[in-house]
């Protein structure tokens, strides 16, 4: 079984530029989510999908984060324009069924993204 | 709300030693906790999960945890460790529909 896809792997951008970055989950996973993992800090959740609605977004900074999932599969998250503070691994995951915090999550290798 | 702590940032230990990593939560109301190991330039995996019954709960890789409701403890332990069990080491928590809330992790470095 093919895992979570992330792409790029790395990105270095200078400040004010924008990023984009995808994800394609497990094939018929419902939920997907995508995190934020600063450097020695644990990871935190920006934005969760259950197919292609939006579940939770509270901690995702509006004003330059964006994220969408057309037809329940794939996953991009945007951020326009980037800061110095945005500079960590941004990690998706994904999980089977409605997306409860007792659901498994599978994580995908992640994208380092340093902001310059 | 609910919290995580993770006392130790680096834990050093020698081949075939024991080990233990130690997470204690904070929270008002029953939880489910989990702790996930991240490999280098790797995603986080699912070591194990507590979600209700006995209190020591077995995971992969010979990793098994002890929830304590008392001390609010979800120590991850493994009696014999091998030099591929080097990684970071995240204790979570979560309510039912929460999200998980994770720990700033644990660097377990293994020599020979």
């Amino acid at each position: 079984e093919a895992g979570v896809a992330q792409s790029p792997r790395y990105k270095i951008i200078e400040k004010r530029q924008s990023v984009a970055f995808w994800c394609n989950p497990i094939s018929g996973h419902a939920t997907l989510y995508w995190y934020q993992q600063i450097l020695g800090q644990g990871p935190k959740l920006l934005i969760q999908f259950q197919n292609n609605g939006v579940v939770d977004d509270s901690q995702l900074p509006k004003d330059r984060f964006s994220a969408e999932r057309l037809k329940g599969v794939d996953s991009t998250l945007k951020i326009q324009p980037a800061k110095l503070e945005d500079s960590a691994v941004y990690l998706c995951a994904s999980s089977e069924t409605s997306g409860r915090a007792t659901d498994t999550q599978y994580f995908g290798p992640g994208t380092r993204l340093t902001v310059l | 709300a609910q919290s995580v702590t993770q006392l130790d940032s680096q834990v050093p230990v020698f081949e075939e030693a024991p080990v233990e990593l130690r997470c204690n939560y904070s929270s008002s109301v029953s939880v489910y906790l989990f702790w996930y190991v991240q490999y280098p330039n790797q995603g986080l995996q699912l070591l194990l999960k507590y979600l209700s019954g006995s209190t020591l709960v077995k995971g992969i890789n010979g990793f098994e945890a002890e929830f304590n409701k008392s001390q609010t403890s979800f120590h991850l332990r493994k009696p014999s460790v091998h030099i591929s069990d080097t990684a970071e080491y995240f204790c979570a928590v979560s309510r039912n529909t929460d999200k998980l809330i994770f720990g700033t992790g644990t660097r377990l470095q293994v020599f020979p």
